[in-house]
């Protein structure tokens, strides 16, 4: 079974550039999340995809960063524009239904360095 | 959602059982544990989920006092393959199953 492919895997930009990550989750998985994870630190909840449609973006910082999941399959992570603190690995995750608890299958990771 | 508290770091040697134990005191009913492992440059990875007493599966066991409001990620025989990064999380049940990391400990598996 193919796990969740992300990219590009390592990403440098300079503060103020824009960026996009893309993510495409276990096939027939109807959940996705996009976490960020700060060097020394554990993965945080950016926001979660139910389908298409957003069921938590509370910790995702809308005035730079956006999400999207058209036909509820791929998912594109963007910022812009970027600063410092952005620099850290952009995770996304999959699992197969949006009730109840469900293992979390998670991608390799997008590294972003913004200089 | 229920906070946990785990060691920030553990060093272990070959061959050794490892008892790693999570406290979150805050637990509500409806809560399951579970623990992720997280090697370098890789996303984390289920390993064992539970709700009380004990669980046990290929890769180890998670054990669960009746109060809920510790448990225990046992490691059988660690190798150095296991030096990873240990996560310990409190899982609401339902729809909103939010996964919410804390800082996890840092296994060292010494030969």
């Amino acid at each position: 079974e193919a796990g969740v492919a992300q990219s590009p895997r390592y990403k440098i930009i300079e503060k103020r550039q824009s960026v996009a990550f893309w993510c495409n989750p276990i096939s027939g998985h109807a959940t996705l999340y996009w976490y960020q994870q700060i060097l020394g630190q554990g993965p945080k909840l950016l926001i979660q995809f139910q389908n298409n449609g957003v069921v938590d973006d509370s910790q995702l910082p809308k005035d730079r960063f956006s999400a999207e999941r058209l036909k509820g399959v791929d998912s594109t992570l963007k910022i812009q524009p970027a600063k410092l603190e952005d620099s850290a690995v952009y995770l996304c995750a999959s699992s197969p239904s949006g009730r109840g608890y469900n293992e979390q299958f998670f991608g390799p990771g997008t590294r972003l360095t913004v200089l | 959602l229920a906070k946990t508290t785990q060691p920030i770091s553990m060093d272990s040697y070959e061959g050794q059982e490892v008892n790693i134990t999570c406290s979150h005191n805050n637990i509500a009913t409806n809560d399951y544990i579970t623990w992720y492992q997280q090697f370098p440059s890789q996303g984390p990875r289920f390993i064992i989920q539970g709700y009380k007493t004990k669980v046990t599966n290929e890769v180890a066991s998670l054990f669960i006092p009746a109060d809920r409001k510790s448990s225990t990620l046992s490691l059988p025989r660690v190798s150095l393959s296991d030096t990873a990064v240990y996560y310990c999380l409190v899982v609401l049940s339902g729809s909103a199953r939010q996964l919410t990391f804390g800082s996890g400990t840092q296994l060292t598996v010494l030969p």
